[in-house]
Protein backbone atom coordinates (compact mmCIF):
# COMPACT_ATOMS: atom_id res chain seq x y z
CA UNK A 1 0.00 0.00 0.00
CA UNK A 2 0.99 3.78 -0.81
CA UNK A 3 0.25 6.91 0.68
CA UNK A 4 1.27 10.41 0.75
CA UNK A 5 0.97 13.03 3.44
CA UNK A 6 1.26 16.42 3.02
CA UNK A 7 1.86 18.74 5.96
CA UNK A 8 0.32 22.09 5.78
CA UNK A 9 -2.88 22.21 3.84
CA UNK A 10 -2.39 26.48 3.26
CA UNK A 11 1.17 27.94 2.80
CA UNK A 12 1.33 31.81 2.72
CA UNK A 13 4.88 32.77 1.83
CA UNK A 14 6.17 36.51 1.21
CA UNK A 15 6.97 37.25 -2.75
CA UNK A 16 11.01 36.51 -3.15
CA UNK A 17 10.95 33.90 -0.10
CA UNK A 18 11.35 30.87 0.13
CA UNK A 19 8.83 28.02 -1.14
CA UNK A 20 8.98 24.46 1.03
CA UNK A 21 6.12 22.24 0.28
CA UNK A 22 6.70 19.05 2.81
CA UNK A 23 5.42 15.58 1.04
CA UNK A 24 6.14 12.44 3.41
CA UNK A 25 4.94 8.95 1.67
CA UNK A 26 4.84 5.31 2.75
CA UNK A 27 5.66 2.71 0.27
CA UNK A 28 6.27 -1.22 0.15
CA UNK A 29 8.58 -1.07 -2.75
CA UNK A 30 10.80 1.62 -4.04
CA UNK A 31 8.11 4.27 -5.60
CA UNK A 32 8.25 6.62 -8.39
CA UNK A 33 7.15 9.85 -6.78
CA UNK A 34 6.25 13.16 -8.21
CA UNK A 35 5.15 17.15 -7.43
CA UNK A 36 1.63 18.60 -9.76
CA UNK A 37 0.95 21.92 -9.69
CA UNK A 38 -3.10 22.99 -10.42
CA UNK A 39 -3.18 26.45 -11.15
CA UNK A 40 -6.99 27.69 -11.37
CA UNK A 41 -9.43 26.49 -13.68
CA UNK A 42 -6.55 24.49 -15.12
CA UNK A 43 -5.62 20.75 -14.92
CA UNK A 44 -2.71 19.08 -13.17
CA UNK A 45 0.66 20.01 -14.45
CA UNK A 46 3.69 17.91 -13.69
CA UNK A 47 6.35 19.58 -11.83
CA UNK A 48 8.93 17.24 -11.85
CA UNK A 49 9.40 13.26 -10.86
CA UNK A 50 12.00 10.97 -9.03
CA UNK A 51 12.47 7.36 -10.71
CA UNK A 52 15.50 6.10 -8.86
CA UNK A 53 17.86 8.26 -10.69
CA UNK A 54 19.49 11.46 -9.08
CA UNK A 55 18.13 12.38 -5.82
CA UNK A 56 18.09 15.77 -6.51
CA UNK A 57 15.59 16.89 -8.79
CA UNK A 58 14.86 19.96 -10.71
CA UNK A 59 11.30 20.61 -12.59
CA UNK A 60 10.03 23.82 -14.36
CA UNK A 61 9.64 27.20 -13.07
CA UNK A 62 12.42 26.62 -11.01
CA UNK A 63 11.29 24.71 -8.60
CA UNK A 64 12.70 21.34 -7.09
CA UNK A 65 12.26 17.89 -4.48
CA UNK A 66 15.11 16.10 -3.04
CA UNK A 67 14.36 12.63 -2.45
CA UNK A 68 15.47 11.19 1.01
CA UNK A 69 14.99 7.57 1.45
CA UNK A 70 15.60 7.47 5.23
CA UNK A 71 12.80 10.42 5.55
CA UNK A 72 10.27 9.17 3.18
CA UNK A 73 10.34 12.44 2.30
CA UNK A 74 10.18 14.20 -1.07
CA UNK A 75 9.69 18.06 -0.08
CA UNK A 76 9.72 20.60 -3.20
CA UNK A 77 11.29 24.32 -3.12
CA UNK A 78 11.79 27.19 -4.96
CA UNK A 79 14.48 29.45 -3.82
CA UNK A 80 12.09 32.67 -4.44
CA UNK A 81 8.55 32.65 -4.63
CA UNK A 82 6.83 34.53 -7.65
CA UNK A 83 2.94 36.02 -7.39
CA UNK A 84 2.78 33.36 -10.78
CA UNK A 85 3.70 30.19 -8.07
CA UNK A 86 0.15 30.94 -6.33
CA UNK A 87 -1.65 27.39 -6.65
CA UNK A 88 -2.40 24.18 -5.23
CA UNK A 89 0.52 21.42 -4.89
CA UNK A 90 0.26 17.86 -5.29
CA UNK A 91 2.60 15.28 -4.30
CA UNK A 92 2.04 11.95 -5.46
CA UNK A 93 3.90 8.35 -5.18
CA UNK A 94 3.42 5.32 -7.77
CA UNK A 95 4.91 1.57 -7.87
CA UNK A 96 7.43 1.43 -10.87
CA UNK A 97 5.30 -1.31 -12.20
CA UNK A 98 2.02 0.11 -11.26
CA UNK A 99 -0.17 3.65 -13.06
CA UNK A 100 -1.97 3.97 -10.42
CA UNK A 101 -1.00 7.45 -8.85
CA UNK A 102 -1.99 7.79 -5.17
CA UNK A 103 -1.84 11.90 -3.99
CA UNK A 104 -2.05 13.63 -1.33
CA UNK A 105 -4.38 16.19 0.04
CA UNK A 106 -3.00 19.37 -1.72
CA UNK A 107 -1.27 22.72 -0.57
CA UNK A 108 -2.44 25.60 -1.51
CA UNK A 109 0.30 28.28 -2.07
CA UNK A 110 -0.60 32.06 -1.33
CA UNK A 111 1.99 34.56 -2.11
CA UNK A 112 2.18 38.51 -0.75
CA UNK A 113 3.39 40.93 -2.74
CA UNK B 1 -1.80 20.18 -29.76
CA UNK B 2 -4.97 20.17 -27.52
CA UNK B 3 -4.80 19.11 -24.54
CA UNK B 4 -7.04 16.54 -22.54
CA UNK B 5 -10.38 18.50 -22.94
CA UNK B 6 -13.43 17.06 -20.38
CA UNK B 7 -16.96 18.19 -20.51
CA UNK B 8 -18.53 19.90 -18.95
CA UNK B 9 -17.13 21.78 -16.88
CA UNK B 10 -19.46 21.96 -14.27
CA UNK B 11 -22.64 20.10 -13.42
CA UNK B 12 -25.34 20.36 -11.20
CA UNK B 13 -28.19 17.77 -10.96
CA UNK B 14 -30.51 16.68 -8.23
CA UNK B 15 -29.93 13.57 -6.49
CA UNK B 16 -31.20 10.46 -8.11
CA UNK B 17 -30.41 12.22 -11.47
CA UNK B 18 -28.02 10.66 -14.15
CA UNK B 19 -24.98 12.63 -15.48
CA UNK B 20 -22.90 11.86 -17.94
CA UNK B 21 -18.92 12.89 -17.95
CA UNK B 22 -16.89 13.26 -20.98
CA UNK B 23 -13.20 12.92 -21.69
CA UNK B 24 -11.14 13.58 -25.19
CA UNK B 25 -7.57 12.58 -24.44
CA UNK B 26 -4.92 13.52 -26.67
CA UNK B 27 -5.26 12.10 -29.85
CA UNK B 28 -2.59 8.70 -30.00
CA UNK B 29 -2.64 8.48 -26.08
CA UNK B 30 -3.60 5.05 -25.39
CA UNK B 31 -3.57 5.79 -21.51
CA UNK B 32 -6.79 6.99 -20.03
CA UNK B 33 -7.51 7.49 -16.38
CA UNK B 34 -10.31 8.62 -14.74
CA UNK B 35 -9.23 10.60 -11.16
CA UNK B 36 -11.70 12.25 -8.27
CA UNK B 37 -11.23 14.66 -5.73
CA UNK B 38 -14.18 14.79 -3.50
CA UNK B 39 -13.82 18.25 -1.01
CA UNK B 40 -11.29 18.75 0.90
CA UNK B 41 -9.63 15.26 0.18
CA UNK B 42 -7.22 13.19 -1.68
CA UNK B 43 -7.62 12.79 -5.65
CA UNK B 44 -8.46 9.22 -6.20
CA UNK B 45 -7.70 6.75 -8.60
CA UNK B 46 -11.16 5.30 -9.89
CA UNK B 47 -9.87 3.29 -13.71
CA UNK B 48 -7.98 3.09 -15.77
CA UNK B 49 -8.23 2.39 -19.80
CA UNK B 50 -5.82 1.35 -22.64
CA UNK B 51 -7.45 2.01 -25.73
CA UNK B 52 -10.83 0.50 -25.15
CA UNK B 53 -10.03 -1.99 -22.51
CA UNK B 54 -10.15 -1.39 -18.77
CA UNK B 55 -6.88 -2.27 -17.24
CA UNK B 56 -7.94 -1.57 -13.83
CA UNK B 57 -11.37 -0.76 -12.34
CA UNK B 58 -10.52 -0.85 -8.75
CA UNK B 59 -10.93 2.86 -7.65
CA UNK B 60 -14.10 2.83 -8.92
CA UNK B 61 -16.67 3.62 -5.96
CA UNK B 62 -19.72 0.84 -6.43
CA UNK B 63 -22.48 -0.17 -9.50
CA UNK B 64 -24.02 3.38 -9.87
CA UNK B 65 -20.54 4.53 -11.94
CA UNK B 66 -20.07 3.27 -15.43
CA UNK B 67 -17.14 4.29 -17.88
CA UNK B 68 -16.66 3.66 -20.97
CA UNK B 69 -14.12 4.21 -24.09
CA UNK B 70 -15.80 3.73 -27.47
CA UNK B 71 -13.05 3.15 -30.17
CA UNK B 72 -10.34 3.42 -27.65
CA UNK B 73 -10.94 7.76 -28.38
CA UNK B 74 -12.76 9.52 -25.48
CA UNK B 75 -14.16 8.30 -22.76
CA UNK B 76 -17.69 8.76 -20.81
CA UNK B 77 -18.11 8.01 -17.08
CA UNK B 78 -21.93 7.74 -16.12
CA UNK B 79 -23.31 8.03 -12.78
CA UNK B 80 -27.09 6.91 -12.09
CA UNK B 81 -28.68 7.86 -9.95
CA UNK B 82 -26.45 10.36 -8.28
CA UNK B 83 -26.03 10.35 -4.51
CA UNK B 84 -24.56 13.79 -2.83
CA UNK B 85 -21.40 12.04 -2.00
CA UNK B 86 -20.64 11.60 -5.35
CA UNK B 87 -19.62 15.53 -5.37
CA UNK B 88 -16.64 16.74 -6.28
CA UNK B 89 -14.48 16.76 -9.21
CA UNK B 90 -13.64 14.59 -11.90
CA UNK B 91 -10.32 14.41 -13.47
CA UNK B 92 -9.14 12.40 -16.85
CA UNK B 93 -5.86 12.00 -17.62
CA UNK B 94 -4.18 10.47 -20.58
CA UNK B 95 -0.62 9.53 -21.73
CA UNK B 96 1.52 7.15 -23.66
CA UNK B 97 3.16 4.24 -22.41
CA UNK B 98 5.73 5.10 -19.25
CA UNK B 99 4.94 8.66 -20.32
CA UNK B 100 4.03 11.34 -18.03
CA UNK B 101 0.23 12.11 -17.26
CA UNK B 102 -1.42 15.35 -19.23
CA UNK B 103 -4.56 16.21 -17.16
CA UNK B 104 -7.85 17.72 -18.28
CA UNK B 105 -8.99 20.44 -16.07
CA UNK B 106 -11.67 18.24 -14.40
CA UNK B 107 -15.29 18.33 -14.07
CA UNK B 108 -16.95 19.91 -11.16
CA UNK B 109 -19.36 17.79 -10.27
CA UNK B 110 -22.80 19.27 -7.42
CA UNK B 111 -25.15 16.63 -6.48
CA UNK B 112 -27.94 18.87 -4.62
Amino acid sequence: AQSVTQLGSHVSVSEGALVLLRCNYSSSVPPYLFWYVQYPNQGLQLLLKYTSAATLVKGINGFEAEFKKSETSFHLTKPSAHMSDAAEYFCAVRRSNDYKLSFGAGTTVTVRA
Amino acid sequence: EAGVTQFPSHSVIEKGQTVTLRCDPISGHDNLYWYRRVMGKEIKFLLHFVKESKQDESGMPNNRFLAERTGGTYSTLKVQPAELEDSGVYFCASSQPDEKLFFGSGTQLSVL
